[in-house]
């Protein structure tokens, strides 16, 4: 069975510029999460889609952070305009059902560094 | 609201020795209890999870962790530690009302000493 997938693996960027991230979760998990981990600390839910709807977005900066999730498969995680401190690991997870008993099975990551 | 400390940030060990990771959580009833492993370069991986019953769990990779709580805990255990341990670990606690998330704490970094 395949893993959840992420790319990039690695990003460099200047400050105010834009990035994005994207991810495919195992195959049939209808649930999928975005999570930021800044170094030296766990990981922090951003945003929790439930098939292409959005069920938990109260710690994204909706400012400047957007996700989508389009056809309830892969999802796109993206900054605009990024900042020094979203430098961080984003991680992305998929489970087969919702609610906090559920495994979640995680991606590699992505790694940012903003300059 | 559910929260979770890590009180050792770094802990180092003898291969071969035992070893006990710390968590200890907030949160009004018994929760959704979970240790997470993250390798180098690599994704979290789940070692273990309570949600109820016998307070002794049984993880992969041979470790084990026991609910206390009297004294809100879930520390990890193994009863010896191979040079292929060394990670960082993170505990995570999940509200069974409210907030459907996982509060993940702030990590152990296990290194392991040859």
């Amino acid at each position: 069975e395949a893993g959840v997938a992420q790319s990039p693996r690695y990003k460099i960027i200047e400050k105010r510029q834009s990035v994005a991230f994207w991810c495919n979760p195992i195959s049939g998990h209808a649930t999928l999460y975005w999570y930021q981990q800044i170094l030296g600390q766990g990981p922090k839910l951003l945003i929790q889609f439930q098939n292409n709807g959005v069920v938990d977005d109260s710690q994204l900066p909706k400012d400047r952070f957007s996700a989508e999730r389009l056809k309830g498969v892969d999802s796109t995680l993206k900054i605009q305009p990024a900042k020094l401190e979203d430098s961080a690991v984003y991680l992305c997870a998929s489970s087969s059902r919702a609610g906090p008993s559920a495994e979640q099975y995680f991606g590699p990551g992505t790694r940012l560094t903003v300059t | 609201a559910q929260s979770v400390t890590q009180p050792d940030i770094h802990i180092t060990v003898s291969e071969g020795a035992s070893l006990e990771l710390r968590c200890n959580y907030s949160y009004g009833a018994t929760p959704y209890l979970f240790w997470y492993v993250q390798s180098p370069g690599q994704g979290l991986q789940l070692l273990l999870k309570y949600f109820s019953g016998d307070t002794l769990v049984q993880g992969i990779k041979g470790f084990e962790a026991e609910f206390k709580r009297s004294q809100s805990s879930f520390n990890l255990r193994k009863p010896s530690v191979h040079w292929s341990d060394a990670a960082e670990y993170f505990c995570a606690v999940g509200a069974i009302q409210g907030a459907q998330k996982l509060v993940f704490g702030q990590g152990t970094r296990l290194t392991i000493n040859p």
